[in-house]
């Protein structure tokens, strides 16, 4: 079955520093790999994706994420973070066990970014 | 704001009662996915509409239901409602339904069960 894990359900990061929050995945075959940050009451926003190519994505508000084959992980990663970037963040990956394209999601990560 | 918009916000409503929500798309989207979030289960998906045709169905208890109108809003039904459907349930949008397009989500709807 196909699946993702975020292995931290909490990360703490000081303002400034560089920031990274954690995704592995399971599937068969080539994964479609996705970010998406979710701020209390709202909606989830996408940030970046991995779909083919370079394994280096970059995104929206200076975030990127490793694509890596061989561990299996898509970490997402920003060189210095900023305390708006708390929030909750997870890591998706396209079902294409069935007919349809939904995501599979991770359990999510909460970032706490301290000033 | 994703341009997806959800109706309504909260709602809150007794066990055993059917409550429906609604969704509009983004503009130009055709395909729209219902997800409800709670804190033990997570996100999890639950059905899948493109262009006005069901396309996929995940979690989606037999008391659920759901379809896309014409104009391509789509309205999930909940019915005979019991205290662990309190969750949160998106909505969202894509353009196409080709697996490397992302989908952008609306705020929810916050459903209480009492």
């Amino acid at each position: 079955a196909q699946s993702v894990a975020q292995p931290e359900d909490q990360v703490n990061v000081a303002e400034g520093n560089p920031l990274t929050v954690k995704c592995t995945y399971s599937v068969s075959g080539n994964p479609y790999l996705f970010w998406y940050v979710q701020y209390p009451n709202r909606g989830l926003q996408f940030l970046l994706k991995y779909i083919t190519g370079d394994n280096l994505v970059k995104g929206s508000y200076g975030f990127e994420a490793e694509f890596n084959k061989s561990q299996t992980s898509f970490h997402l990663k920003k060189p210095s973070a900023l305390v708006s970037d708390s929030a909750l963040y997870f890591c998706a990956v396209r079902d294409f066990n069935q007919a349809g394209t939904a995501l599979i999601f991770g359990k999510g990560t909460t970032l706490s970014v301290s000033s | 704001d994703s341009g997806v918009t959800q109706t309504p916000k909260h709602l809150i409503t007794a066990t055993g009662q059917r409550v429906t929500l609604r969704c509009s798309p983004r503009s130009g989207d055709l395909s729209v996915y219902w997800y409800q979030q709670s804190l033990d289960q997570g996100l999890q998906f639950l059905i899948q509409y493109y262009n006005g045709e069901e396309r996929a169905k995940g979690n989606i208890l037999e008391r659920f239901s759901a379809q896309q109108f014409p104009d391509l809003h789509s309205e999930l039904n909940l019915s005979s409602l019991e205290l662990g459907d309190s969750a949160l349930y998106f909505c969202a949008s894509s353009v196409t339904v080709g697996g490397n397009t992302e989908a952008f989500f609306g705020q929810g709807t916050r459903l209480t069960v009492v």
